[in-house]
């Protein structure tokens, strides 16, 4: 067990919706990053926040956003969902602002259909 | 940019025998190199990482990974493979400046008794 916990783990929704991920990072861990994982992307870095900043931004998509709270949770927006957007989505966290050392949660399986 | 490529999408072991799953990385200088494992329904736990000096790396679970400068490799192996083990095996690689990896496609690791 990581330590970061993310809900739900699955999640079946319809195009055109609008889902939220959310994730609990470690305790102490300031650092929350977000990454799609697909068969045909591979594991992919969609965003990162540290203690409520947005820090690194990689391929997300502009109906995609995020944010981290005060309490640095996360979550994960994502809008206008379409097919290809069915994947697992992780979030990992690490202590600082910047760290290889993530720890993955175990991922939302979201399947749009 | 760097890349990683993973060359087997399988690999297929008995249970005892040895173990190597294949990394090559393009990057200029030197990287920073990452093994994890994704155990089915899980997230990715890192097993081992190289950032500078030794370039044999011992990691959990019993693994070990070699940077090879002139090969621009970084193999992951183990000498005796357990059931245990079957899972997908994720190179990634980094650079140090933004501090988020680049993983490659994956290494699916079936174990047979």
């Amino acid at each position: 067990d990581s330590g970061v916990t993310q809900t739900p783990k699955h999640l079946i929704t319809a195009t055109g919706q609008r889902v939220t991920l959310r994730c609990s990072p470690r305790s102490g861990d300031l650092s929350v990053y977000w990454y799609q994982q697909s068969l045909d992307q591979g594991l992919q870095f969609l965003i990162q926040y540290y203690n409520g900043e947005e820090r690194a931004k990689g391929n997300i998509l502009e109906r995609f956003s995020a944010q981290q709270f005060p309490d640095l949770h996360s979550e994960l927006n994502l809008s206008s969902l379409e097919l290809g957007d069915s994947a697992l989505y992780f979030c990992a966290s690490s202590a600082g602002y910047s760290s290889y050392e993530q720890y993955f949660g175990p991922g939302t399986r979201l399947t749009v259909t | 940019a760097q890349s990683v490529t993973q060359p087997d999408i399988h690999i297929t072991v008995s249970e005892g025998a040895s173990l190597e799953l294949r990394c090559n990385y393009s990057y200029g200088a030197t990287p920073y190199l990452f093994w994890y494992v994704q155990s089915p329904g899980q997230g990715l736990q890192l097993l081992l990482k190289y950032f500078s000096g030794d370039t044999l790396v011992q990691g959990i679970k019993g693994f070990e990974a070699e940077f090879k400068r002139s090969q621009s490799s970084f193999n992951l192996r183990k000498p005796s493979v357990h059931w245990s083990d079957a899972a997908e095996y994720f190179c990634a690689v980094g650079t140090g400046g933004s501090y988020i990896p680049t993983f490659g496609r994956g290494t699916s690791l079936i174990v047979h008794p």
